[in-house]
């Protein structure tokens, strides 16, 4: 257990919404990110943090912004959510930036 | 842009066969890793091969890093149904620059 939650687990919302997911991390590690998954996409990368207030896009960053006022929390933001955000959502935390990442358990947003 | 492949992208067998699966790019890896992932959960950490030509082991799974470290192979003995799920690889750039990025993954399934 890397001690890694998200909430919510499930959400549906409507296009146009804006959406905030939370990851919790009791590790204190540095590093965490945000990942989306789709079938036959694999993980991708959204945003990643590399410490309080320090933030960057990844590989699928347009839509999202993050947030990480705190060590333990990253906040993934969607500002008007759309069809194309409806996905599983994962956050994941390592000790540095090309180390291991352990993942949480995922959200799944559905977004009508 | 580095790309992974997996190979085959879904695989369904009965207990006690075995099995290989593939993972695959044109690109330098400095390592790679294996996850697998459950149904409703976030992917966990098999094993991470960080020198051309190294095998590693797991009980009855059988990790390989190809020589050029551009792919990779995870070979299963006897599967059992505990070994259904969704296996993922991820390979680390050389540079320091690089992100991990993941492949789509292989769906595996033991049936009893």
């Amino acid at each position: 257990d890397a001690g890694i939650t998200q909430s919510p687990r499930h959400k549906v919302t409507e296009t146009g919404t804006p959406v905030t997911l939370r990851c919790h991390q009791t590790e204190n590690h540095r590093y965490m990110y945000w990942y989306r998954q789709d079938p036959g996409h694999g993980l991708r990368l959204i945003h990643y943090s590399y410490g309080v207030k320090d933030t960057d896009k990844g590989e699928v960053s347009d839509g999202y912004s993050v947030s990480r006022s705190k060590t333990e929390d990253f906040l993934l933001t969607l500002e008007s959510a759309t069809s194309s955000q409806t996905s599983v959502y994962f956050c994941a935390i390592s000790v540095g930036y090309r180390e291991t990442q352990y993942f949480g358990p995922g959200t799944r947003l559905l977004v009508l | 842009t580095q790309l992974l492949e997996q190979s085959p992208q879904f695989l369904s067998i009965q207990e006690g066969e075995n099995l290989t699966v593939y993972c695959n790019s044109s690109s330098v890896f400095s390592s790679l890793q294996w996850y697998r992932q459950e149904p409703g959960e976030g992917p966990v950490l098999l094993v991470t091969v960080v020198t051309g030509g190294e095998v590693k082991k797991l009980k009855r799974l059988t990790f390989q890093f190809g020589d050029a470290r551009k792919d990779s192979s995870l070979h299963i003995t006897a599967a059992q149904p505990g070994d259904t799920g969704l296996y993922l690889c991820a390979g680390e750039g050389e540079t320091s620059y690089d992100k991990v990025i993941f492949g789509p993954g292989t769906s595996l399934s033991v049936i009893p």
